[in-house]
């Protein structure tokens, strides 16, 4: 089974900042996915980002990057010039890649990131 | 934007009774997802549906729940004998392909067992 880890229940961070939100995961699978998603306060999650194990670079989105370390089972998110737009719940996730079916996600805790104005 | 609805955002019931949540995807979605998220816990993964059958589904969807698409718009969750546990948050996703992780969320329906 896979456990996903988010040790920050909740960061706050000035506009504009720069603010790293941490993940790490742990699974004995060589080939998945991991994902970011935000929960703005309306409740909808949305796919900020997503990194394919296989894949040594990482991915980036506009403001949105990771910094996905295979060998540490760490994958943190970076999101540049923060905007008050950001505030929202950030979920860290997992999926395992297989040849049929559709799998399920499997969610970090999350962490509660508010943009101060 | 087309985007995932739920049906009702909020429902209180007592145990021991049913309970449909109803859903409905993006149109032109293939894969079907119900999650839920107790209060202060992770989201939880409950079932993904395809082809008008589950595909996976987690030791928390024993036979208390069921799925269905019962008219090729609705997917619903049913479960049949509430408990005080199952109060949480349900969230039904759809996708278009598979694998790619991209799900496309409803906002949830808040479901308290009293």
């Amino acid at each position: 089974a896979q456990t996903v880890t988010q040790s920050q229940p909740e960061m706050s961070v000035q506009e504009a900042e720069t603010v790293t939100l941490s993940c790490t995961y742990d699974t004995s699978e060589s080939n998945y996915y991991l994902f970011w998603y935000k929960q703005p306060p309306s409740r909808q999650m949305i796919l900020v980002i997503r990194q394919e194990a296989y894949k040594q670079q990482n991915a980036t989105e506009n403001r949105f990057s990771v910094n996905f370390q295979k060998a540490a089972k760490s994958f943190s998110l970076k999101i540049s010039d923060s905007q008050l737009g950001d505030t929202a719940m950030y979920f860290c996730a997992f999926m395992k890649y297989s040849g049929g079916g559709a799998d399920g996600l499997t969610f970090g805790k999350g962490t509660h990131l508010i943009i101060q104005p | 934007e087309p985007e995932v609805t739920q049906t009702p955002s909020h429902q209180v019931t007592q145990m021991g009774q049913e309970v449909i949540l109803r859903c409905v995807p993006i149109s032109n979605h293939l894969y079907f997802y119900w999650y839920r998220q107790i209060l202060g816990q992770k989201v939880e993964f409950l079932v993904s549906f395809y082809n008008n059958e589950i595909s996976e589904k987690s030791e928390i969807f024993d036979d208390q729940f069921s799925v269905e698409r019962p008219d090729g718009s609705n997917f619903t969750l049913k479960i049949r004998s509430t408990k005080l546990e199952d109060s949480a948050m349900y969230f039904c996703a759809s996708s278009r392909n598979r694998n790619t992780g991209e799900l496309f969320f409803g906002e949830g329906s808040r479901l308290t067992v009293l």
